[in-house]
């Protein structure tokens, strides 16, 4: 069990580019969840998944963010035409199947938008 | 719903005791508790089911009120180690989605 896995650690990009951060869950960990935060402020739910499916989405998540989770395992987070705005730390964070079980975070991604 | 965290900040000195309030204006399941130094991911203290009863460990402790919606963490004696900022998450029932407050920053100093 080596904890949650996220790459990369750091990422600069222009405006406009795209950019796609994965996330690693714990083995058998079948709940996985998205956040976002900025300096300050606490965890911001972006989206959650159970195995593959993606079960909620922030109304907060403009279409310009996707999430997908293939086949129950890794997860990948895109941000499209990226702006200024969505310079923050991306956090994963996954959980067993069992109710009331802690949340384990990655390191994150911390995405600087120039 | 974003929950409330007050204060939002708490300077002491080690052995001091502090409390950290997280209060939500919609009926709860679940209260999480974690802690997160900077530059660092957040980290799991506890979590507090609705029915359940006040939970702990060595130092730290947290209640919960299910009534008032109300949930609160205990540190006594603290450590400089207890320093960082500590967050609440409360979930809705069925929701399994932690909502996290804007966090309060504890520092302890020697």
């Amino acid at each position: 069990d080596t904890g949650v896995s996220q790459d990369p650690r750091h990422k600069i990009t222009k405006r406009g580019q795209n950019v796609t951060f994965r996330c690693d869950p714990i083995s058998e960990h079948n709940r996985l969840y998205w956040y976002r935060q900025t300096l300050g402020q606490g965890p911001e739910f972006l989206t959650y998944f159970q195995n593959e499916a993606q079960l909620e989405k922030s109304r907060l998540l403009s279409d310009r963010f996707s999430a997908e989770r293939p086949k129950g395992s890794f997860s990948t987070l895109e941000i499209q035409r990226t702006e200024q705005g969505d310079s923050a730390m991306y956090l994963c964070a996954s959980s067993r199947r069992d109710r009331d079980t802690e949340a384990f975070f990655g390191q994150g991604t911390r995405l600087t938008v120039v | 719903q974003q929950p409330v965290q007050s204060p939002q900040a708490v300077i002491l000195r080690e052995g001091e005791d502090a409390v950290i309030n997280c209060s939500s204006s919609k009926a709860l399941y679940s209260v999480h508790w974690y802690r997160q130094k900077h530059g660092e991911a957040p980290v799991f203290l506890m979590i507090l089911l609705k029915g359940g009863e006040q939970k702990g460990h060595e130092k730290i402790s947290a209640s919960f009120n299910e009534k008032k919606q109300q949930s609160s963490l205990y540190l006594t004696a603290s450590q400089l180690s207890y320093s960082g900022t500590y967050f609440c998450g409360t979930e809705r029932g069925g929701s399994y989605i932690p909502t996290f407050g804007r966090g309060t920053s504890l520092i302890v100093h020697p």
